[in-house]
């Protein structure tokens, strides 16, 4: 079974909908963490979460807005979806006591019509 | 504030041949340094990593880089490139002061000729 999970992996939906995506993970770790990728960009970090309680904005947090439930999952929400929004979404965690090398979900390849 | 700059969008080797994809860095303080690879309708996967041992490190898949503190850099090399390697790669910079979140270069697209 896969360590990071993503839900859904594919999502299209209507401007102005309110859309959740979620990620799960298994390897106990502490930090979570939302990218997106867009051609040519790489990845730009949108927010990122040190624990249960500690959450902070990233590179792109404009017109986001995360949760972190409880240690192992951790939910980007678009309260208002916008087609500049289309764009493929990783999460990642890191362990503390690793180097910080994040492992990575799958993805959610999001588009907003 | 830390960046990674990936000096070719794209890159075209044929098969056998040596890789080598170019990143510079720019960091105020000793960064860790890593290369992911995303092969077509993947995730990510990270093929090495360098965190303040040894300059030269060696990776997952015949791929190997060398931090140069002098020239700011970590290039990503292979001695013979096979068709599987053709993918994006990401060069990518993390540290203390950015939250230990991971500051991602724009890529370079592997192609591998026959």
């Amino acid at each position: 079974d896969a360590d990071v999970t993503q839900t859904p992996r594919n999502r299209i939906t209507k401007t102005g909908k309110r859309i959740m995506l979620e990620c799960s993970q298994t390897k106990g770790h502490d930090r979570m963490y939302w990218y997106r990728q867009d051609p040519g960009l790489g990845l730009r970090l949108i927010y990122y979460s040190f624990d249960v309680k500690d959450i902070n904005k990233g590179e792109i947090s404009d017109g986001y807005s995360v949760s972190r439930q409880a240690q192992a999952k951790f939910s980007l929400s678009l309260e208002s979806a916008i087609p500049n929004q289309t764009a493929l979404y990783f999460c990642a965690t890191s362990d503390t006591l690793a180097d910080y090398e994040q492992f990575f979900g799958p993805g959610t390849r999001l588009t907003v019509l | 504030a830390q960046s990674v700059t990936q000096l070719d969008s794209h890159v075209s080797v044929s098969e056998g041949t040596p890789v080598l994809l170019r990143c510079n860095y720019s960091s105020s303080y000793s960064p860790s340094l890593f290369w992911y690879v995303q092969h077509p309708n993947k995730g990510l996967q990270l093929l090495l990593k360098y965190t303040s041992a040894a300059t030269l490190v060696k990776g997952i898949n015949g791929f190997e880089a060398e931090f140069k503190k002098s020239e700011t850099s970590f290039h990503l090399t292979k001695p013979s490139a096979h068709m599987s390697d053709a993918a994006e790669y990401f060069c990518v910079v993390s540290g203390f002061f950015s939250g230990y979140a991971l500051n991602f270069g724009k890529g370079t697209s592997l192609l591998v000729t026959p």
